[in-house]
């Protein structure tokens, strides 16, 4: 099965960067996701890694290693908008199991001025 | 917007009903997930489709039902509902293999 844990909430400044861990256990793995949830909305796709390294889109990093079955994700000029939950998600373990995701409880992040 | 809808937006109901979820995936997509989010479960995996087919199953109870047509909608059938199904109910699609886009959820209350 898939175990992922990440912190439940992080408070951080208006213009600071911000790092949310993500740590996971996992029978078999085939790529780990981040997205990004409003409270009451839809989950939207940040960043997608399945090789070790980091991955890099504008305001938001993501890195992976898998031999210590860790990711970050690297939030940069932090806004009031990123205020939000923050899920990590990891597909696995296998073709035949289709490609479902395994989300953690999610961190929620508030921005203060 | 992802491109995919669902509907309803908003259902209430009572205890031992039934529902009915739909789902229309973006164009192009063949597969198809639902997921449940509660409070205090959190983001989680019921069942998907890929094409017509069921591909992979998650904690999905005996209650539940799912299916996807020939047009590659999807419809997630709720029976028997308890207080505990409350919750916001995420339809997703995806090219096989890629990021899943998230619809704007179903928010069921059952009273």
């Amino acid at each position: 099965g898939q175990n992922i844990d990440q912190p439940t909430e992080m408070t951080a400044t208006e213009g600071a960067i911000v790092q949310i861990n993500c740590t996971y256990q996992t029978s078999g793995f085939n790529g780990l996701f981040w997205y990004q949830q409003h409270a009451g909305e839809a989950p939207t796709f940040l960043s997608y890694n399945v090789l070790d390294g980091l991955e890099e889109k504008g305001r938001f990093s993501s890195f992976l290693s898998r031999s210590k079955g860790y990711s970050y994700l690297l939030l940069k000029e932090l806004q009031m908008k990123d205020s939000a939950s923050y899920l990590c998600a990891v597909r696995g373990p296998a073709i035949d199991a289709g490609n479902m995701l395994t989300f953690g409880g999610g961190t929620r992040l508030m921005v203060k001025p | 917007d992802s491109g995919v809808t669902q509907t309803p937006k908003h259902l209430i109901t009572a205890t031992g009903q039934r529902v009915t979820l739909r789902c229309s995936p973006r164009s192009g997509d063949l597969s198809v997930y639902w997921y449940q989010q509660s409070l205090d479960q959190g983001l989680q995996f019921l069942i998907q489709y890929y094409n017509g087919e069921e591909r992979a199953k998650g904690n999905i109870l005996e209650r539940f039902s799912a299916q996807q047509f020939p047009d590659l909608h999807s419809e997630l059938n709720l029976s028997s509902l308890e207080l505990g199904d409350s919750a916001l109910y995420f339809c997703a699609s995806s090219v096989q293999g890629n990021e899943q886009f998230f619809g704007p959820g179903t928010r069921l209350t059952v009273l």
